[in-house]
């Protein structure tokens, strides 16, 4: 099946610096999410982007689907930003119809 | 509703016991996951229902995890016998049309097994 893959797995940032999370996905989506999971374990959803480029505020992300990677942009980054994010896709092979977690990347933002 | 809803928030069993978990999806979404996440983990995939079709239960741990959907709308997760590796948080999304649209998340039960 679709494997996901994500990186870092770690990072720390001091507030105010910059960020990039990168999925990688081995095969082709019809839909890739990002996720922010807040330390009350709520998940809270960042982006709907099977392909594309969309921007939210401090955030954005860019999914180049015939490659098979989709990117998280943070920029500067608030102590509120801390937590899980996670990437998940679905996809076109087969009869799947669940959406493929990726591991996901920890970010903690130093004040 | 507004968004998906699930209940208890929290749930203290003794082991043995068997314990019901609920799911409110968003109106009109024809798509309903379970999801289990234990303590610093990744997220596991229990069920799927899909409107009418049969549902996906190709992710329940063992046969004492049951779940059902009533009239397409609020979703039941049973687990019988509770057993302690049970324990973590059970996550419920809902989707408009399945796995090519937009999953939202419920906030969660977090089943604690004694």
């Amino acid at each position: 099946g679709i494997q996901v893959e994500q990186s870092p797995p770690d990072l720390i940032l001091q507030e105010g610096a910059n960020s990039t999370l990168r999925c990688n996905f081995s095969d082709s989506v019809n839909n890739l999410q990002w996720f922010h999971q807040n330390p009350w374990g709520q998940l809270i959803n960042l982006f709907y982007i099977p392909s594309g480029t969309k921007q939210n505020g401090r955030l954005s992300a860019t999914t180049v689907a015939t490659e098979r990677y989709s990117l998280l942009y943070i920029s500067s980054s608030q102590t509120t930003d801390s937590g899980v994010y996670f990437c998940a896709v679905g996809s076109r092979a087969g009869n799947n119809r669940k959406l493929i977690w990726g591991l996901g990347t920890s970010l903690a933002v130093n004040p | 509703g507004a968004g998906v809803s699930q209940s208890p928030s929290n749930k203290v069993t003794e082991k043995g016991k068997d314990v019901e978990l609920r799911c409110d999806p968003i109106s009109g979404h024809t798509a309903l996951y379970w999801y289990r996440q234990s303590l610093g983990q990744g997220l596991e995939f229990l069920i799927y229902f899909q409107g009418n079709s049969a549902p996906d239960k190709s992710g329940l741990p063992s046969d004492r995890f049951s779940a059902e959907r009533t009239g397409g709308s609020v979703s039941t997760l049973t687990i019988q016998r509770t057993q302690q590796e049970d324990s973590a948080v059970y996550l419920c999304a809902s989707s408009l049309l399945g796995a090519g649209t937009e999953a939202f998340f419920g906030q969660g039960t977090r089943l604690t097994v004694v």
